[in-house]
């Protein structure tokens, strides 16, 4: 099936830096999602993509839909402390409705 | 603010006893989730409802999984026997149309752990 590859796994940052990670697929999409995931929880949307090439910004996200609708891109910049969590790319097709999810990019931020 | 509520949050049986999941979607949203995910991963689809029909559950086992959703509305998902392998979380996710591109609100999830 279907299998999304987010990188890096994980990342140890400084309060402050700016984080990147992105996901890749075999398949195309045509909605990329990231969702953040505290622990304990079930995942939080944070931007939803719609369209090739598009780049949308949430506070201090932003992410974008990769040209080929293969790759995503998230971006956090300035990172705080609270910004520690699990962040998933999904990759969707809007008429199935369901998404099919990465495996997660651990962020620690140390103040 | 509106949330899906699940229930319970924490679960802990033995192999070979069946266990049951609760989830109350948004108000409104029609298509309704279960996802279950180990640790370490992500989120995997189990079954898809529109209403209270199922839209997809390819990736159900179906020998030892049941999902319904009656009334179009709450959802339970039910395992009998459950087996170690079944320990996981189990998320409920729900969406106010089916073709939202998967964007769906989430559960707090509830925690199995089969012994």
């Amino acid at each position: 099936g279907q299998q999304l590859n987010q990188s890096p796994q994980s990342m140890f940052i400084q309060e402050g830096e700016d984080v990147s990670m992105n996901c890749t697929s075999s398949s195309i999409f045509n909605t990329w999602l990231w969702y953040k995931q505290d622990p304990g929880e079930g995942p939080v949307l944070l931007i939803a993509l719609y369209k090739a090439g598009e780049l949308t910004s949430n506070g201090r996200l932003t992410a974008q839909f990769g040209i080929t609708r293969k790759d995503s891109f998230l971006n956090i910049s300035a990172s705080i402390p609270s910004d520690v969590g699990i962040y998933f790319c999904a990759g969707s097709n809007t008429n199935a409705g369901k998404s099919t999810f990465g495996d997660g990019t651990t962020l620690t931020v140390k103040p | 603010e509106a949330e899906v509520a699940q229930s319970p949050r924490y679960k802990i049986t033995e192999k070979s006893q069946a266990v049951a999941f609760w989830c109350d979607p948004i108000s409104g949203h029609a298509t309704l989730y279960w996802y279950r995910q180990i640790l370490g991963q992500g989120p995997e689809l189990l079954v898809q409802f529109q209403d209270e029909s199922v839209v997809d559950d390819s990736q159900l086992p179906k020998d030892r999984f049941s999902a319904e959703r009656l009334k179009g509305v709450d959802s339970t998902l039910k395992i009998q026997p459950a087996e170690l392998g079944d320990s996981a979380m189990y998320l409920c996710a729900s969406s106010q149309y089916l073709g939202t591109g998967g964007g769906a609100f989430f559960g707090q999830g509830t925690r199995l752990t089969v012994v």
